[in-house]
């Protein structure tokens, strides 16, 4: 079946250590986006990916880096700059990006930083 | 002001009623509209997508877009407990990926 895959489900790190995040998508989509999703709140754009080894920053990249070496994967590290990461992280993919193409979200990796 | 902007309820209706979400936005070059469905501790899931003006049904939900008031709502109708999640508005704003407001909490009271 297609889908998304995102490792692992929780993840714990101590303060100061970068930790890299994993997805991975069998869509054959062309875009992949990060987004963050804080206690209460709704999703925040982290970075996205339109085509292989090209991808933006969304409207909060600090401390954040991603590559795209690959159509099917797109991993997020969050780095000991970014000084709240503990949250609830969502990859997603769609079509080439245009007004009609939804999101398909991964399951989401829970990161808690003590 | 935020791009998409939902009130965070909770949204608080008893089973069998009709229930209705609300969305505004404010970049009025925004296409098309996205509403996810999302279970505590769980990923979004898409329920509706809108792309017009007028209203959208498939089966028990309703879209409506209204672009010159750059209003998106949805209709539930005849709520179950098994819709109490929160609901996730989210809009093309122009730029290339999604843009999504703070969520609305439903509760469907059995």
């Amino acid at each position: 079946d297609g889908g998304i895959t995102q490792s692992p489900k929780y993840l714990f790190r101590k303060e100061g250590q970068n930790v890299t995040l994993s997805c991975e998508q069998n869509l054959n989509h062309d875009a992949m986006y990060w987004y963050r999703q804080d206690p209460g709140q709704g999703l925040r754009l982290i970075y996205y990916s339109q085509i292989v080894n090209d991808f933006q920053k969304g409207d909060i990249a600090e401390g954040y880096s991603v590559s795209r070496e690959k159509k099917e994967s797109f991993p997020l590290t969050v780095t000991s700059a970014q000084k709240n990461p503990t949250a609830f992280y969502l990859c997603a993919s769609s079509p080439p990006p245009g007004t009609r193409s939804p999101l398909h979200f991964g399951n989401g990796t829970r990161l808690t930083v003590t | 002001q935020k791009e998409v902007e939902q009130n965070s309820g909770p949204l608080s209706v008893p089973e069998g009623a009709i229930a209705s979400l609300n969305c505004t936005y404010s970049d009025r070059g925004s296409q098309s509209f996205f509403w996810y469905r999302q279970y505590s501790g769980k990923s979004p899931e898409l329920i509706m997508s809108i792309y017009s003006n007028g209203d959208k049904e498939d089966g028990r939900f309703t879209a409506q877009l209204n672009k010159a008031s750059q209003y998106v709502s949805l209709l539930i109708r005849d709520s179950q407990p098994s819709d109490s999640a929160t609901y996730l508005c989210a809009g093309a704003t122009g730029r290339r990926a999604l843009t999504f407001g703070s969520g609305t909490r439903l509760q469907v009271q059995p």
